[in-house]
């Protein structure tokens, strides 16, 4: 089956500092990948769905200029959050469309993020 | 606009007994609906979709659920709960009805079976 990783599964990091997740379709070519978060007890809310080779689309309210995202293959796409303080700790968890079924999306195993 | 409701954010059932989950959902557009499980501190595993073919959908682990339109509902269920069942649930629906389209999620419903 359709395979994403995510990389790292944990990190902590100092208030300020800057934070990249990558997020890879180790099996299949995704044309579409999506990032999510997740707070504790609730569900995940979109952030942003990315496309290869163009700029991501991002939900409102989501700041593009903190959460930076590069799709730069059909296989890697990569959040970075930027100047990262306690109030973005969060589990972020993406997702990708394999192109030749389109129906649905495969989940990487989140990454959890905890800023001091 | 798409939304999605689940009902209880807590079910509990005894080892053997059937799981019912619940889920409601609101969509313009013929919805694409789905089930996702999701076991502590990882991402979400797809149990079954239903992508306006057979309204009875059978997915991984026992599991299947009816789309039915006149109810707008798409409950999961399973005959037998077993010990590994346990984790949290959560249904969606697709934001724009189609294959490719932005997913929308339900709180989700934590499942515990009782030994």
């Amino acid at each position: 089956g359709a395979v994403v990783s995510q990389h790292p599964s944990w990190v902590i990091c100092k208030s300020g500092t800057s934070v990249k997740i990558e997020c890879r379709s180790l099996d299949f070519q995704a044309t579409t990948m999506f990032w999510y978060r997740q707070f504790p007890k609730q569900s995940l809310m979109l952030m942003a769905t990315s496309n290869e080779g163009s700029k991501a689309t991002y939900e409102q309210g989501v700041e593009k200029d903190k959460f930076l995202i590069n799709h730069a293959s059909l296989t890697l796409s990569t959040l970075t959050v930027t100047s990262a303080h306690p109030e973005d700790s969060s589990f972020y968890i993406c997702s990708a469309v394999a192109g030749a079924t389109g129906e649905t999306q495969y989940f990487g195993p989140g990454t959890r993020l905890l800023v001091l | 606009a798409q939304s999605v409701t689940q009902l209880g954010s807590h079910v509990s059932v005894s080892e053997g007994a059937l799981v019912l989950l619940r889920c409601n959902y609101s969509s313009s557009v013929p919805p694409y609906l789905f089930w996702y499980v999701q076991y502590p501190n990882q991402g979400l595993q797809l149990l079954l979709k239903y992508t306006s073919a057979a309204t009875l959908v059978k997915g991984i682990n026992g599991f299947e659920a009816e789309f039915k339109k006149s109810e707008t509902s798409f409950h999961l269920t399973k005959p037998s709960a077993h010990m590994s069942d346990a984790a949290e649930y959560f249904c969606a629906v697709s934001a724009y009805g189609g294959s490719q389209g932005n997913l929308i999620f339900g709180k989700g419903t934590k499942l515990s079976v009782k030994p």
